[in-house]
């Protein structure tokens, strides 16, 4: 059983860009969530989604906007980045959009904006 | 609007201590509570998770406890080693959200 896998491992960007963050689910689930997480804080949850729709959403701004793919693989794109976008960006996977269901997270990708 | 706070925010102790790391939530209508552990710069790991119904979990070296009503969990570690060092995070799953409320941590070093 694979487990949740991010890429990349680190970027750097500098403000005003575009960013693209990637997400391979566990195998067998369908449901996938991101969350961003500043240096020294606990993570906060920009968005979930269930078979490629969105599903929930935290309070992010509309520049940060995500795709799920048919398998289950998902993207977030973070748009005119600023430099508190700066974070270590996390995706967790889970098998079904239920509550209850329990979030397997991946290693993360640390976004730098200069 | 559901808060999580984790008292202490740093914890240094020698190896082989018993040591107990705090959680308290301010709105008790919750699913579940879980406790991760994340190595620096590193995604999360998690440790326990307690269903709204339970009072504890245990794990090893780890027990959890869940006080619903007083809006509290305790993560209990035996024999603490430095392998263990690392930040411990504890987050809720809320009704009225249906997404994980997560505390800003405990950073435990344990040193030998």
């Amino acid at each position: 059983e694979t487990g949740v896998t991010q890429s990349p491992t680190h970027l750097i960007k500098t403000r005003g860009q575009q960013v693209t963050l990637r997400c391979s689910s566990q195998s067998g689930h369908n449901t996938v969530s991101w969350y961003q997480q500043a240096l020294g804080q606990g993570p906060q949850f920009i968005f979930q989604y269930y078979r490629e729709e969105e599903n929930g959403r935290g309070n992010f701004p509309p520049r940060f906007s995500g795709l799920q793919f048919p398998n289950y693989s998902s993207e977030l794109n973070v748009n005119a980045l600023e430099l508190d976008d700066s974070a270590l960006y996390l995706c967790a996977s889970s098998l079904g959009a239920g509550p209850v269901n329990e979030q397997f997270f991946g290693p993360g990708t640390r976004l730098t904006v200069l | 609007k559901q808060e999580v706070t984790q008292i202490p925010a740093a914890l240094s102790v020698p190896e082989g201590e018993n040591l107990v790391l705090n959680c308290s939530f301010t709105d008790s209508a919750i699913y579940n509570l879980q406790w991760f552990r994340q190595d620096p710069g590193k995604g999360l790991t998690s440790l326990l998770l307690i269903q709204s119904s339970q009072r504890e979990q245990t794990s090893g070296r780890l027990n959890a406890s869940l006080d619903k009503s007083s809006g509290r969990s305790t993560l209990y570690i035996a024999a603490s080693q430095p392998g263990d060092s690392a930040t411990y995070l504890c987050a809720v799953l809320s009704y009225n959200t249906d997404k994980l409320i997560f505390g800003t941590g405990t950073r435990l070093q344990v040193f030998p």
